[in-house]
């Protein structure tokens, strides 16, 4: 099945920074690829998603681009905010037989912004 | 929007008790419904895939008969902890997307369920 690493597992950082968080996968398969940003105790709320079509794209402070030679994405956050604080999880996701499409998550990134 | 609702909350109950939890999607229909099970500051683990009328498909490793899912209807599935003991606490979030391949999952706000 799918293998999802991600990281740093821990990112601190200054406001007004710059966070990137990097994950690769393992099958080739895999096509589309969404991050979630989860607060804690909250719902994991996507944040921004990337299809294997496309190399990068980008939403105001947020871009995630994707390399599918190397099978490695990331995820840039410029000028960061302290309320960007949160656990980020990557994902990969690929048909998995019949009907059933699923995601493979990452192990997530706690960001951390110092005011 | 894509609203998608999980109730309850939270639960606290007795070893041996069933607990039975809801995922709803609210303002669109889901074909396909998802539920993980996350530990603390651990990763969202897939535990089955749910669609509309027919039988969940659950990942290896996690049991059928302990996990009963129901998918009857467009926007309800549920996910029935059978003989709840303390290893199955956990936070058990739901996710529902639309019919087209591949699209976002969106997340209920979970169920913390603590088997006393």
């Amino acid at each position: 099945g799918e293998n999802v690493e991600q990281h740093p597992s821990t990112l601190s950082v200054q406001e007004g920074d710059s966070a990137v968080i990097k994950c690769t996968y393992s099958d080739s398969a895999s096509n589309y690829f969404p991050w979630y940003k989860q607060e804690l105790g909250k719902r994991p709320q996507l944040i921004i998603d990337i299809r294997s079509n496309v190399g990068e794209k980008k939403d105001q402070r947020i871009a995630v681009t994707l390399n599918k030679t190397a099978k490695h994405f990331s995820l840039h956050i410029t000028e960061t905010q302290p309320e960007d604080s949160a656990v980020y999880f990557c994902a990969a996701g690929m048909n998995s037989g019949g009907s059933n499409y699923k995601l493979t998550f990452g192990k997530g990134t706690l960001l951390t912004v110092n005011p | 929007g894509a609203v998608v609702s999980q109730h309850p909350s939270w639960v606290i109950c007795k070893s041996g008790t069933s607990v039975k939890i809801e995922c709803r999607s609210l303002d669109f229909q889901a074909t396909t419904m998802f539920w993980y099970r996350q530990f603390p500051k651990q990763s969202l683990m897939l535990m089955a895939t749910s669609n509309e009328g027919s039988k969940a498909t659950y990942e290896q490793g996690v049991e059928k008969d302990k996990f009963l899912i129901n998918h009857a209807s467009l926007t309800l599935s549920t996910l029935t902890v059978t003989s709840a003991h303390p290893e199955d606490s956990s936070f058990y979030i739901c996710s529902a997307r639309k019919h087209t391949n591949p699209q976002p999952q969106h997340f209920g706000d979970g169920t913390r369920l603590s088997i006393l």
